[in-house]
């Protein structure tokens, strides 16, 4: 079974500061997503990464995968209050049904001003 | 182009009722993915349908949940007899090819009273 896990699973950081999210996962995959909800809302695709080595930054946010350390980063730079919410990592794996995603615990990130 | 849409947003339920949600995926999109979200939790995927067929149900309970995809009109999911674990935010999302990166609608969230 595919496991998908995140940490933190809790990160209050203040503004301004600097951190990384790590998204660790446990079988072969060459996608991976990550993705921002807000309390109550649905999922906000942020970013596709689909090859070993891939990096895609967006504004503050920047996302990376490394395919052979099954492991991606989503790292934060000068964090502003607005970048509070819960942040997803989801895997497709090699094998299996394409498109089917399977989901890590979440990261809620608490920008204090 | 609208969005995945789902409906409803909210859905109260008395144990032992049936819960029928409801997901017309976007335009031009025959493909969708059903995903349940325990509070606190990440999304865990029940079902994949395209057009008149589930091509993966491994998510779904075995008892109780059915999902239906017809050729005309919105993707059904159905859970009769609810309880209260099934109390929960369920979320469509749809794409229009395998391996294409999938938008989600906004959930819908089900408490059973």
């Amino acid at each position: 079974e595919l496991k998908v896990e995140q940490n933190p699973l809790f990160l209050s950081m203040q503004e301004g500061k600097n951190y990384t999210i790590y998204c660790n996962y446990s079988t072969t995959s060459d996608r991976l997503y990550w993705y921002r909800q807000d309390p109550g809302k649905s999922l906000e695709s942020l970013f596709v990464l689909l090859s070993n080595g891939a990096v895609k930054q967006e504004g503050r946010l920047m996302a990376s995968l490394d395919t052979k350390a099954r492991l991606s980063t989503l790292h934060i730079t000068a964090a502003v209050h607005d970048l509070s919410a819960t942040y997803f990592c989801a895997v497709v794996p090699n094998t299996g049904t394409a498109s089917k995603l399977t989901f890590g615990t979440g990261t809620r990130l608490q920008v204090t001003l | 182009n609208a969005g995945v849409m789902q409906n409803p947003r909210h859905l109260v339920r008395r144990r032992g009722q049936e819960a029928r949600l409801r997901c017309s995926p976007m335009k031009g999109h025959s493909h969708v993915y059903w995903y349940r979200q325990l509070p606190e939790e990440g999304l865990k995927f029940m079902v994949y349908l395209q057009k008149e067929n589930i091509i993966d149900e491994s998510g779904m309970p075995k008892e109780r949940f059915s999902a239906e995809f017809p050729k005309e009109g919105p993707s059904i999911l159905r859970i009769q007899q609810v309880v209260r674990g099934d109390s929960a935010a369920y979320f469509c999302a749809s794409s229009p090819s395998q391996g294409f990166p999938a938008f989600f609608g906004q959930g819908t969230r089900l408490t059973v009273v």
